[in-house]
């Protein structure tokens, strides 16, 4: 079945350390974004990307890093810079002007 | 489980009634619009969808209402069931060409029995 995988699905990270979530799609979309998702909050953009190769700055990008080599996949790094970086991260693709697929999600939590 | 909506307004039904939760969206120019229903711990599943060229849209059991002149989008859930029980959030998209779509910060529906 097409879709977005996310891993892992729990994360711990040291003070320092640098983390790497994975997203996968198969749903052969150009789009794909990081969200990050608080208690209270509205999803908030980290990073996005329309094509391959090209990757842009969402509305909290601070502390996170991205790449798009392939169409299928978009992981993303958080960095010890990333001050307060538990949370629950989720994975998105979209063709276009449309519905826009979510996985499954990672949570991250800081030890 | 996720922490995830804590702190969310809540709305809580009585198993079988109708369930409106309403989201007000930020941009007038905004053409395309989503509902979502997140489960504790889970990524969001699409509910329902609905174009700026429309006012409302049915779907199985899920009605989305769209009235553009207050910037007010509305999702009717009809006979609520223990398994709606869930976070509820609305998403625009802007039309900007970027894709960058805005969420509303959700609602939580408790179903009682």
């Amino acid at each position: 079945d097409g879709g977005i995988t996310q891993s892992p699905k729990y994360l711990f990270r040291k003070e320092g350390q640098n983390v790497t979530l994975s997203c996968e799609q198969n749903l052969n979309h150009d789009a794909m974004y990081w969200y990050r998702q608080d208690p209270g909050q509205g999803l908030r953009l980290i990073y996005y990307s329309q094509i391959v190769n090209d990757f842009q700055k969402g509305d909290i990008a601070e502390g996170y890093s991205v790449s798009r080599e392939k169409k299928e996949s978009f992981p993303l790094t958080v960095t010890s810079a990333q001050k307060n970086p538990t949370a629950f991260y989720l994975c998105a693709s979209t063709l276009g002007s449309g519905e826009l697929f979510f996985g499954e999600g990672s949570r991250l939590t800081v030890l | 489980g996720e922490s995830v909506g804590l702190h969310l307004p809540t709305l809580s039904v009585q198993e079988g009634d109708n369930s409106i939760i309403n989201c007000a969206y930020s941009n007038s120019a905004s053409d395309y619009f989503i509902w979502y229903k997140q489960e504790s711990g889970k990524g969001p599943q699409f509910i329902i969808d609905i174009r700026s060229n429309m006012d409302k849209r049915q779907g199985q059991r899920v009605t989305v209402l769209l009235n553009k002149t207050v910037k007010h989008l509305s999702l009717q859930i009809a006979a609520t069931q223990p398994g709606d029980s869930a976070v509820y959030f609305c998403a625009e998209n802007p039309n900007s060409g970027t894709y960058k779509y805005i969420f509303g910060t959700g609602t939580r529906l408790k179903v009682l029995a």
